[in-house]
């Protein structure tokens, strides 16, 4: 099992560039999750989703879409990047949050916007 | 709304002390999920332990334990005789069973063994 990926693991845009970054999981978990990190701030949720062609918005989904097309990918995109967006990225995944089974997280992506 | 509050920004304590870390949180929800995670220099997210709102019993694994109040809606966080291996940035984290799904962190806090 390889767990959950991402990529890519560092990248740097400049401002109005596009991009998506890549989850994937094969654990076969119906809820992944997209998470920002910032100095002192801990993680926030971006987007979620539980189950395929399901999704919705967490605490700061602006300026990110997503879309779940199967139950192992789920692809964050940036449209028009900004630098409030530098930032790491974690996806996450689980069997089913609502009953508390554990998240477990990706390496994370590292993104610098210029 | 669910919240929780790491206070302790930042902890620095020499090898081999005992170091507690706080977490309290906020629902309304009976039913809910605590966890915690560790996050050391190299960046990944290592869970440590999930713990659910009926399950008051204290846990100890190896120098962890973690002790669980729901009267005072804590759940804190030990480590005995504390090794530079563990210096990190440890979150606490919590879930509910009803309404949207997400887990919700506190801000971390960021521990410092020195040797």
């Amino acid at each position: 099992n390889a767990g959950v990926t991402q990529t890519p693991k560092f990248q740097v845009l400049k401002t109005g560039q596009s991009m998506t970054l890549q989850c994937a999981q094969d654990m076969n978990h119906e809820y992944m999750s997209w998470y920002r990190q910032d100095p002192g701030m801990g993680l926030r949720l971006i987007h979620y989703s539980v189950g395929a062609g399901i999704t919705d918005q967490g605490e700061v989904p602006n300026g990110y879409n997503v879309s779940r097309s199967t139950t192992e990918d789920f692809p964050l995109r940036l449209l028009s990047a900004a630098p409030s967006q530098t930032s790491v990225y974690f996806c996450a995944s689980s069997y089913d949050l609502a009953s508390g089974e554990t998240q477990y997280f990706g390496p994370g992506t590292r993104l610098l916007v210029l | 709304a669910q919240k929780v509050t790491q206070a302790q920004t930042e902890i620095s304590v020499v090898e081999k002390e005992d170091v507690t870390l706080d977490c309290v949180y906020e629902t309304r929800d009976t039913t809910y999920y605590l966890f915690w995670y560790k996050q050391p220099p190299s960046g990944e997210l290592v869970f440590l332990i999930r713990r659910n709102s009926f399950d008051e019993q204290n846990e100890i694994s190896g120098r962890y334990s973690w002790n669980f109040q729901k009267s005072t809606s804590s759940f804190n966080f030990t480590i005995t005789a504390s090794q530079v291996v563990d210096s990190a940035v440890y979150f606490c984290a919590l879930s509910e069973s009803q309404g949207a799904q997400k887990l919700v962190f506190g801000q971390g806090t960021r521990l410092t063994i020195n040797p």
